[in-house]
């Protein structure tokens, strides 16, 4: 079946480069998605890229898909405290279909 | 960007009573809403696809005799969890998107502790 893996954790200082690294294993998944949870809270839609994309870039993030080997990064430039949180990997087939999701990242940023 | 919220973000229950979950798409017809279950430092898990004016699709495992869905208009999917018990305790997510738009939209969750 689907999978999607995650490191668990990720600490970075504040201003520097934070990257969060996702695999996946179903070839054909067509949309890839990176979501932010903050604690207590919903999901919050940082950014998606289909798979016919390399990269992605808005503002401060980067996504970047080697679709060859199925991994998926998100990379933060400049990171803030604020955006500590946990950072979600899913993906999905079609459109249509529901999200599969990693296990998320939880980033730590050290002022 | 399209906002979904839910109703209540959080409750306390007694075991055995019943809790009803609204998600609401404030902005746009959500066609399928999705509801998932979110454990303690744990991913989320898909209970079931929600699609208007029809019964959900319930995925492998999830009880639909316990985890009632109606989704009876464009706007609005409840799930009713039916004779909670301490297990049923978690974070319930929904998401919405709207007919053919391929984002998922989230709800802000809602926190059930059943005691």
């Amino acid at each position: 079946g689907e999978d999607v893996e995650q490191s668990l954790f990720l600490s970075v200082r504040e201003g520097d480069s934070s990257v969060i690294n996702c695999t996946y294993t179903d070839s054909s998944s067509t949309y890839l998605y990176w979501y932010k949870q903050e604690p207590g809270a919903g999901l919050q839609l940082l950014t998606y890229i289909f798979s016919n994309m390399d990269m992605k870039q808005d503002q401060r993030l980067t996504v970047l898909l080697n679709k060859k080997d199925k991994h998926l990064s998100l990379r933060i430039a400049d990171t803030q405290t604020g955006d500590s949180a946990i950072y979600f990997c899913a993906e999905s087939m079609y459109g249509n279909t529901p999200l599969v999701f990693g296990k998320g990242t939880r980033l730590s940023v050290i002022a | 960007g399209a906002v979904v919220s839910q109703h209540p973000s959080w409750v306390i229950c007694k075991s055995g009573t019943s809790v009803k979950i609204e998600c609401r798409s404030l902005d746009f017809q959500a066609t399928t809403m999705f509801w998932y279950r979110q454990f303690p430092k744990q991913s989320l898990m898909l209970m079931a696809t929600s699609n208007e004016g029809s019964k959900a699709t319930y995925e492998q495992g999830v009880e639909k005799d316990k985890f009632l869905i109606n989704h009876a208009s464009l706007t609005l999917s409840t799930l009713t969890v039916t004779s909670a018990h301490p297990e049923d305790s978690s974070f319930y997510i929904c998401s919405a998107r709207a007919g053919s738009q391929e984002t998922q939209y989230f709800g802000p969750g809602t926190r059930l502790l059943v005691l």
